[in-house]
């Protein structure tokens, strides 16, 4: 069975410091990860996807992950926080060939001036 | 842990008809959410209640309309269903903020 793992339900840094978020993942056969983010009474919005093509995804506004199967591990960064990049991240996993998305419970990041 | 439980899992319907999803939060959670995902697109918000209220409203249809009971199951109503309807609505629960998303339940009008 598949399932997500976000580590720590909030996370707090400084603007123009480093943000990392992690995220987890058990799954039997090779998987498609996604990170989303949410901005408060909206939808999630796609960062980016690891699809098995590379394993450094870049996403939008500046965010990247990288997928380790070793470490089983799909950790979202990048280099220096906005304060526009506080809002709530969601990990999600979907079985490569099927539609079931899981997504893991989210982490919200603060971001201080 | 008990999930997010939601019911069916698959739905096949005509044009026009209707279309009633259930969604099941997790025990003491407060908060229900709706959203649709289209092929290909992001999940987008629909709608959301707390404590048996509408707390916040998205893009959803007036041909849609959703409640919350008293056991805080959560009912989505589809009307009218178009061909656009076809999608992927996720429920999600949350308590003290932290949200958990349902598996889903596949809506494929034809």
């Amino acid at each position: 069975a598949q399932s997500v793992t976000q580590l720590g339900s909030h996370v707090s840094v400084s603007e123009g410091a480093l943000v990392l978020l992690r995220c987890n993942y058990s799954s039997s056969v090779p998987p498609y990860l996604f990170w989303y983010v949410q901005y408060p009474n909206q939808g999630l919005q796609l960062l980016l996807k690891y699809t098995s093509a590379a394993t450094l995804v870049k996403g939008i506004n500046g965010f990247e992950a990288e997928f380790k199967k070793s470490e089983t591990s799909f950790h979202l960064t990048k280099p220096s926080a906005h304060m526009s990049d506080a809002a709530e991240y969601f990990c999600a996993v979907r079985m490569t060939g099927g539609f079931k998305t899981i997504f893991g419970a989210g982490t919200r990041l603060f971001v201080k001036a | 842990a008990a999930g997010v439980i939601q019911s069916p899992r698959h739905l096949i319907k005509e044009k026009r008809e209707t279309a009633t999803l259930k969604c099941y939060p997790i025990p003491r959670h407060d908060t229900v959410y709706w959203y649709q995902q289209g092929p290909g697109q992001d999940p987008q918000f629909l709608i959301s209640f707390y404590e048996k209220m509408q707390s916040d409203k998205g893009s959803i249809p007036d041909r849609f309309s959703a409640q919350q009971f008293s056991d805080y199951h959560s009912e989505l109503n589809m009307s009218s269903l178009e061909l656009g309807d076809s999608a992927l609505y996720f429920c999600a629960s949350s308590s003290r903020g932290r949200k958990f998303f349902g598996p889903g339940t596949r809506l494929t009008v034809l």
